[in-house]
């Protein structure tokens, strides 16, 4: 049963500090594994998508690495503003891929 | 284009009532998945529909229905609210039924009284 877990629950930053999230998932044979940004109340925006067979991507500010031998993720943010504060979450789809599991989210605060 | 749309954004009702949710998926996008996120938690699965067939059910119990129009836009019902049905229901689309990325709309936050 594919479980996944993101450390920290919550982190606190100054403004302009790069950054790590950490995302693990239990069952390596994961197909791809995608980063949301959530605000209070709000849907979830993607953020990166990598697929299996890939080990970075980036966007803007934002660079997702993949190990699926180790069952981890990072999420880095270089260079973090107030704007970025929002939560963060990780998701892998089962084997079968009709269904995507969450990790709980990191809480990010950047203070100005 | 627009992106997936929920309504309502926000809904109140009692205990023992009846609610509908719907969603319109991304235009040419087939598939439409709902969720279920209680704060402080991330998204779990309540059902995936693609082409009008239901593909996947997580662990809600019987109340929870859902079904998908010929026009891919889909309604998530729940009959006879509970206290801890109060959440935010998301809705997500894909272009297909398999690990695909997923694009979430705004959801609906449902508070039951």
């Amino acid at each position: 049963k594919q479980e996944v877990t993101q450390i920290p629950a919550a982190l606190s930053v100054p403004e302009g500090e790069n950054l790590v999230l950490n995302c693990s998932f239990t069952d390596s044979a994961i197909y791809n594994l995608q980063w949301f940004r959530q605000d209070p109340g709000k849907g979830l925006t993607s953020l990166l998508l990598i697929q299996s067979s890939q080990r970075e991507q980036t966007s803007g500010r934002l660079n997702a690495s993949l190990d699926k031998s180790s069952g981890r993720s990072t999420l880095y943010i270089a260079a973090s503003q107030p704007g970025d504060s929002a939560t963060y979450l990780c998701a892998v789809p089962t084997t079968g891929g009709f269904k995507t599991i969450f990790g709980a989210g990191t809480r990010l605060f950047v203070k100005a | 284009d627009a992106g997936v749309t929920q309504s309502p954004t926000h809904l109140i009702k009692t205990r023992g009532q009846h609610v509908t949710l719907r969603c319109s998926p991304i235009s040419g996008h087939k598939s439409v998945s709902w969720y279920q996120q209680v704060l402080g938690q991330g998204p779990q699965f309540i059902f995936q529909y693609y082409e009008k067939e239901e593909r996947g059910r997580g662990n809600f119990p019987d109340r929870f229905s859902a079904r998908q129009f010929p026009n891919y836009s889909s309604e998530l019902n729940v009959n006879a609210l509970l206290l801890g049905d109060s959440a935010l229901y998301l809705c997500a689309s894909s272009l297909g039924p398999d690990n695909e990325k997923l694009f979430f709309g705004s959801g609906t936050q449902l508070s039951v009284l």
